[in-house]
């Protein structure tokens, strides 16, 4: 079946270090996405990539980074510069980026801090 | 004024009554509309988009459009406990400086009562 996995689902991180979120999809889709998702508040955007080898930051992208080195690969580092890391981040894919290209999400991976 | 704005609730609707979900949004240049539904602890899951004023229906889900009012809204027909869940408004917005991107609503919960 074809899908979005985000790897691990649980993650704890240090002061001062950096860890890093894992985003496959086999779903051939061109363009993914990293929200971030605190309580009460809606999806922010983080990074996204349009096609392999391109990404562009979004609302929030300080103290994260991303790479884009295969189609089905979009990893996201949480830097130490990220004061703030606790909370559930999502990876999303869609066809193309797109306005009427519905995002498709995988199960999320909750971080917080030791 | 907030970019896509919904009521957060909780909305209580009766086990097999019609619940009524809204959402307005600010850009008039919109043009993709998106429902998900978030269970509590897991990712949000498309479940209807619309792109064109009028209704659209899916089995026992309607999403309305109002391009004029700036108003999109889905309809859950005979609801059941299953339905109770968060549901996030997702809208493509046109920023001045930037890509088009999509905005989601903080999301309403709603809660099926037996």
């Amino acid at each position: 079946d074809g899908g979005i996995t985000q790897s691990p689902k649980y993650l704890f991180r240090k002061e001062g270090q950096n860890v890093t979120l894992s985003c496959e999809q086999n779903l051939n889709h061109d363009a993914m996405y990293w929200y971030r998702q605190d309580p009460g508040q809606g999806l922010r955007l983080i990074y996204y990539s349009q096609i392999v080898n391109d990404f562009q930051k979004g609302d929030i992208a300080e103290g994260y980074s991303v790479s884009r080195e295969k189609k089905e690969s979009f990893p996201l580092t949480v830097t130490s510069a990220q004061k703030n890391p606790t909370a559930f981040y999502l990876c999303a894919s869609s066809r193309q980026y797109y306005s009427n290209q519905p995002q498709h999400f995988g199960d999320g991976t909750r971080l917080s801090i030791l | 004024q907030k970019e896509v704005e919904q009521n957060s609730g909780p909305l209580s609707v009766p086990e097999g009554a019609i619940a009524s979900l809204n959402c307005t949004y600010s850009d008039r240049g919109s043009q993709s509309f998106f429902w998900y539904r978030q269970y509590s602890g897991k990712s949000p899951e498309l479940i209807m988009f619309i792109y064109s004023n009028g209704d659209k229906e899916d089995g026992r889900f309607t999403a309305q459009l109002n391009k004029a009012s700036q108003y999109v809204s889905l309809l859950i027909r005979d609801s059941q406990p299953s339905d109770s869940a968060t549901y996030l408004c997702a809208v493509n917005i046109f920023p001045q400086n930037g890509n088009e991107k999509l905005t989601f609503g903080t999301g309403t919960r709603l809660t099926i009562i037996p």
